[in-house]
């Protein structure tokens, strides 16, 4: 059973760029049809779909946030990646990463998720 | 890109009553492409139901999920304590996945 597990610093200053990984377990990243996502949600609020990876490297970013992000995969370590750059506080959220089988289905399953705070 | 909206934004109901759940699209969901999710505080959410009316596995049958087009429906037939949550639904036909702003169910 796929398993998956964010990672990275907590805290991160405004202007900066943030940066989490996703560790997949239970199975190869290169394996089988995927798209691999990021999401976010600020604290009492909805979530927010950031970008996604296919396994062969190409991406689909929100238009809200494309310029600011790009998400990577390291089939070698089994993960894929998140920076998102030019951070401000609103940028603050709890990240989430997930699996899509393509060409279409719902996120599932998806990690912990992990808490990034925009501060100085 | 497709606006999800849900309705209503809070339902207060007791356990052991019927919730019905709405989630309406700006423009037509392709494929019925449309799940919905639970969320509990500080969890990550967890799939209820795809396609419109498939269960997720082990997703008890009290859970049921219609619609098509624009207009979908969770229901949870009886609410058990554990079901007091965030529902969110998400639309995954185009390439943006975007999500409703959520329905809490809470105890009344």
């Amino acid at each position: 059973q796929v398993q998956l597990q964010e990672s990275g610093p907590g805290l991160v200053k405004p202007s900066q760029t943030l940066s989490l990984t996703c560790t997949v377990s239970g199975g190869s990243i290169s394996s089988g049809s995927y798209y691999w996502s990021w999401i976010r949600q600020p604290a009492g609020k909805g979530l927010e779909w950031i970008g996604r990876i296919y396994t062969s490297g190409s991406t689909n970013y929100n238009p809200s946030l494309k310029s600011r992000v790009t998400i990577s995969v390291d089939t070698s370590k089994n993960q894929f990646s998140l920076k998102l750059s030019s951070v401000t506080a609103a940028d603050t959220a709890v990240y989430y990463c997930a699996r899509v089988v393509v060409p279409a289905s719902p996120f599932d399953p998806w990690g912990q998720g992990t808490l990034v705070t925009v501060s100085s | 890109e497709i606006v999800l909206t849900q309705s209503p934004g809070t339902l207060s109901l007791s356990p052991g009553e019927r919730a019905t759940l709405s989630c309406r699209a700006s423009q037509s969901v392709s494929s019925s492409y449309l799940a919905w999710y639970q969320q509990k505080p500080g969890q990550a959410p967890r799939l209820l139901i795809y396609g419109a009316s498939s269960r997720a596995t082990g997703i008890p049958d009290r859970f049921s999920g219609s619609g098509s087009g624009t207009d979908f429906t969770l229901t949870i037939s009886r609410l058990e304590p554990e079901d007091f949550a965030v529902y969110y639904c998400q639309q995954y036909g185009s390439s943006t996945g975007t999500f409703g702003q959520g329905t809490k169910v809470e105890i009344k």
